[in-house]
């Protein structure tokens, strides 16, 4: 069983509808992040959140450390949020990040 | 606030042939990381330094890879001679914190060895 589950493997929506992506680990952790990649490109961080709630543009990402549980919402998605999806987690034990196998979203116009 | 730098975007060799890739991290982050990306996989990591020091190398295949960061600065990172399953997408990060801190990403170089 990976340490980092991240749920669905791949999504695909319309233009404007409401996205969740969901992550579950199992290790204890000092962070977790939520990470973007377009086809081809480099990585770009979205989060880094050890607890609560933090929100950015559309979109918003919770934690819920007692259930070892994430979820990342993009709120009136557009096409361009088509990208793959990673949750990341910085072990409470070292300092290298388990990464989930990714979400590959696809918004239809 | 200048992002992390890479070069070349891409690169095709032939196997066997050798290549670098070039890494400039932001201002003032002393930790870098280099990851190897493979198509359909997360980012594995191959090194990762704190100013000049290597705090982990042990999933860089030694016999063929080699990096160094000269003045705790810029970066490279060689393969020699490259193998057909070297091609991948090779991603510097950087970060102030060496444990837990946000990483910020390159764009990274996709090689294709032939």
């Amino acid at each position: 069983k990976n340490e980092v589950e991240q749920s669905p493997q791949n999504l695909t929506a319309q233009e404007g509808e409401f996205i969740t992506i969901n992550c579950s680990y199992s290790v204890g952790i000092s962070a977790l992040h939520w990470l973007q990649q377009h086809p081809g490109g480099g990585i770009v961080s979205l989060f880094m959140l050890s607890s609560g709630k933090k929100k950015h543009g559309r979109l918003i990402a919770t934690i819920n450390i007692q259930e070892k549980h994430s979820s990342l919402h993009i709120t009136a998605s557009h096409p361009r949020d088509s990208a793959v999806y990673i949750c990341a987690v910085s072990p409470g034990s070292n300092y290298q990040l388990i990464w989930g196998a990714g979400t590959k979203l696809i918004i239809k116009p | 606030e200048a992002g992390v730098a890479q070069s070349p975007r891409y690169k095709i060799i032939e196997k066997r042939q050798s290549v670098a890739f070039w890494c400039n991290p932001i201002s003032g982050h002393a930790t870098l990381y280099w990851y190897q990306q493979i198509l359909g996989q997360g980012p594995k990591l191959l090194i990762q330094f704190q100013n000049n020091g290597v705090v982990d190398d042990s999933q860089l295949p030694k016999d063929r890879f080699s990096a160094e960061r000269l003045k705790g600065v810029d970066s490279t990172l060689k393969i020699q001679p490259a193998k057909l399953e070297d091609s991948a997408v090779y991603l510097c990060a950087s970060s102030v914190l060496t444990r837990g801190g946000e990483q910020y990403f390159g764009p990274g170089t996709r090689l294709t060895v032939t």
